[in-house]
């Protein structure tokens, strides 16, 4: 099945960029979404890249895509302290329909 | 505000009691999951629905029972739970097919004692 790592933690100053970083392992997903859990809430979706794009560009949100190497990054402009949540990474539309996870990167802003 | 409702948002139970989660979403939604989710972790699947049935079980323990009444309510029947049961339980919906978003609902905290 998907296998989706991604570092533990980041620690970033504010006014500082932001890259979380996840690499995959399902070729065939369609789409490669981003997901923000704040505490004690649900995830909520961040922002998106389709397979057949290796940019996009939404406001403070970078995405980008490596389809050859499997990696995706996230870079957040300006990091302000309501960035602070943990960003999930989440290949969709792979071989076996099932949405898998990565453990998720803990975004800590320093002041 | 979410637009996937979970009730309640705590519940506190005995590993012999029997308890519902409830989900609810109005966005016409066709496919809605169960996952759950242990502190420190990300959401593990557990259930989906597809056009209100049962699509993929992930060898979920028989003591979780989901059940999908209308295309519109999720619900997840807890019957002799154990302690490590405890998590956060989290719904979501999406449209039709496993490449569009998921919404969630803000979850059930429950505690197994």
């Amino acid at each position: 099945g998907e296998d989706v790592e991604q570092s533990l933690f980041l620690s970033v100053r504010e006014g500082d960029s932001s890259v979380i970083n996840c690499t995959y392992t399902d070729s065939s997903s369609t789409y490669l979404y981003w997901y923000k859990q704040e505490p004690g809430a649900g995830l909520q979706l961040l922002t998106y890249i389709f397979s057949n794009m290796d940019m996009k560009q939404d406001q403070r949100l970078t995405v980008l895509l490596n389809k050859k190497d499997k990696h995706l990054s996230l870079r957040i402009a300006d990091t302000q302290t309501g960035d602070s949540a943990i960003y999930f990474c989440a290949p969709h539309g792979g071989r076996d329909d099932k949405i898998i996870f990565g453990k998720g990167t803990r975004l800590h802003i320093l002041p | 505000d979410t637009e996937v409702t979970q009730t309640p948002k705590h519940l506190v139970m005995g590993m012999t009691n029997k308890k519902s989660l409830k989900c609810e979403q109005h966005m016409g939604h066709r496919a809605m999951y169960w996952y759950k989710q242990k502190a420190k972790k990300p959401p593990e699947l557990m259930f989906v629905y597809s056009y209100e049935k049962l699509s993929i079980n992930e060898s979920v323990p028989s003591r979780f029972s989901p059940e999908c009444p209308n295309s519109s309510l999720l619900n997840l029947h807890l019957h002799a739970l154990q302690p490590e049961d405890s998590a956060l339980y989290l719904c979501a919906s999406s449209q039709e097919g496993s490449d569009s978003p998921l919404h969630f609902g803000n979850g059930t905290r429950l505690t197994v004692t």
